[in-house]
């Protein structure tokens, strides 16, 4: 069954530094999604993509988040100066139809931890 | 503004009984509802998605049903093994681009 792939599993950096994050959706889904996860909170939305731009970011996803799909097949997510409560899982989904009919393929996350 | 809560928080249960995992959502305009399985520290993985048009989703032991009028969907686990033992989270899309709107989880133990 196709995967959502995302690397690194587990990335620890210091404050103020980037990073990026790294996904691979399903080859022939066309929506992109990331959302996070603070530890022991819910799942929420960052940004939606399509069509090689943002469709819909949330309050959070501010001016240092960006998003970016450079090749055709990765989608990733760089936050340019991290703080500590950044530290979350992050996931990647995609969809071939925006979710109505075939709902979202999630990717395994990526834990980052900011220290 | 969709709003998604899941009861129980918290369920602990022996071995081999059968159990039902709640989802409510405010905003009945949905086109599907999905239920997720976390496993602590790791990914989101699809067990069934129910479209808005249907009633009931099955897959293996676990049975999904959906009644958009009342805002609810319920996820029922027969013969829960400890396998099972998982956070389950229920989701809505909503939105402009149908993002997924989560509810805060179901912490579900099994006692073998």
């Amino acid at each position: 069954e196709p995967e959502v792939t995302q690397t690194p599993s587990h990335q620890v950096t210091q404050m103020g530094q980037e990073v990026i994050l790294r996904c691979v959706p399903i080859s022939n889904h066309l929506y992109f999604y990331w959302y996070r996860q603070i530890l022991g909170q819910k799942v929420e939305f960052l940004v939606s993509f399509y069509n090689n731009e943002i469709s819909e970011k949330s309050e959070i996803f501010d001016d240092q988040f960006s998003v970016e799909r450079p090749d055709g097949s990765n989608f990733t997510l760089k936050i340019r100066s991290t703080k500590l409560e950044d530290s979350a899982m992050y996931f990647c989904a995609s969809s071939p139809d925006r979710g109505t009919a075939y709902g979202y393929t999630f990717g395994s996350g990526t834990r980052l931890t900011v220290v | 503004k969709q709003e998604v809560t899941q009861i129980p928080a918290a369920l602990s249960v022996p071995e081999g009984e059968n159990l039902v995992l709640n989802c409510s959502f405010t905003d009945s305009a949905i086109y599907n509802l999905q239920w997720f399985r976390q496993d602590p520290g790791k990914g989101l993985t699809s067990l069934l998605l129910i479209q808005s048009s249907q009633r009931e989703q099955t897959s293996g032991r676990l049975n999904a049903s959906l009644d958009k009028s009342s805002g609810r969907s319920t996820l029922y686990i027969a013969a829960s093994q400890p396998g099972d033992s998982a956070t389950y989270l229920c989701a809505v899309p909503g939105g402009a681009t149908n993002k997924l709107i989560f509810g805060t989880g179901t912490l579900l133990a099994v006692q073998p």
